[in-house]
């Protein structure tokens, strides 16, 4: 039982430059999610799945596109990067009103 | 939308000292608390969580209080360790889907 996997673990990028995140859980769990993370900020949601077939905007969408490809992946896009999105990224899954399992993060930097 | 305020944005006690970091929010729908642990390098990991319709909830040296007229909530460690020396979130639910997250409280266990 891996939980939540990611990758890549780091990547840089050059300002333009397209690529995505992916992210697996092994938990059967319904709901998906994708926050950011910046220093003084906390988390801040990007999108969400909340079942197969669905996804939602969250707080920071802006420079996102996400594909929930079955019920254990959900992919986040950076289709022209900038630098403001360097950040964290972390993938996280949960039942609904149970614990969120947080994947070990993607570290993004923007040049 | 939920706004989760986080405080204190820093915190450093001396081991075996108690710590205490609070939450407020701002929609009284939200029904469901957790706090999170961040180490260093690592995705948050859930420590506790609380439901609106309890007012305190105890796990060892972990406890947390919610006043849901005030609407705030608050974490407390006791006898504190270095090993809890980490970054601390709230956050919170009413959709049991979506969650709001607080800026983080960076503790430090002084031995």
């Amino acid at each position: 039982n891996a939980g939540v996997t990611q990758t890549p673990k780091f990547q840089v990028l050059k300002t333009g430059q397209s690529m995505t995140l992916q992210c697996a859980q092994d938990m059967n769990h319904n709901s998906m999610y994708w926050y950011r993370q910046d220093p003084g900020m906390g988390l801040r949601l990007i999108y969400y799945s909340a079942s197969e077939g669905t996804t939602d905007k969250g707080e920071v969408p802006n420079g996102y596109n996400v594909s929930r490809l079955n019920k254990r992946e959900f992919s986040l896009r950076l289709e022209s990067a900038a630098p403001s999105q360097t950040s964290v990224y972390f993938c996280a899954s949960t039942r609904e009103f149970y614990e969120q399992y947080f994947g070990p993060g993607t570290r993004l930097t923007v040049t | 939308g939920e706004n989760v305020e986080q405080h204190p944005s820093t915190l450093s006690v001396q081991e075996g000292d108690s710590a205490v970091i609070k939450c407020t929010y701002s929609d009284s729908a939200s029904n469901y608390f957790p706090w999170y642990k961040q180490e260093l390098g690592k995705g948050p990991q859930l420590i506790i969580d609380i439901r609106s319709n309890v007012g305190e909830k105890k796990d060892q040296r972990i406890a947390v209080t919610l006043n849901k007229t005030a609407k705030h909530f608050s974490l407390h460690i006791t006898e504190t360790q270095p090993e809890d020396s980490a970054v601390y979130f709230c956050a919170a639910s009413f959709t049991g889907n979506q969650f709001y997250f607080g800026t983080g409280t960076s503790l430090t266990v002084i031995p």
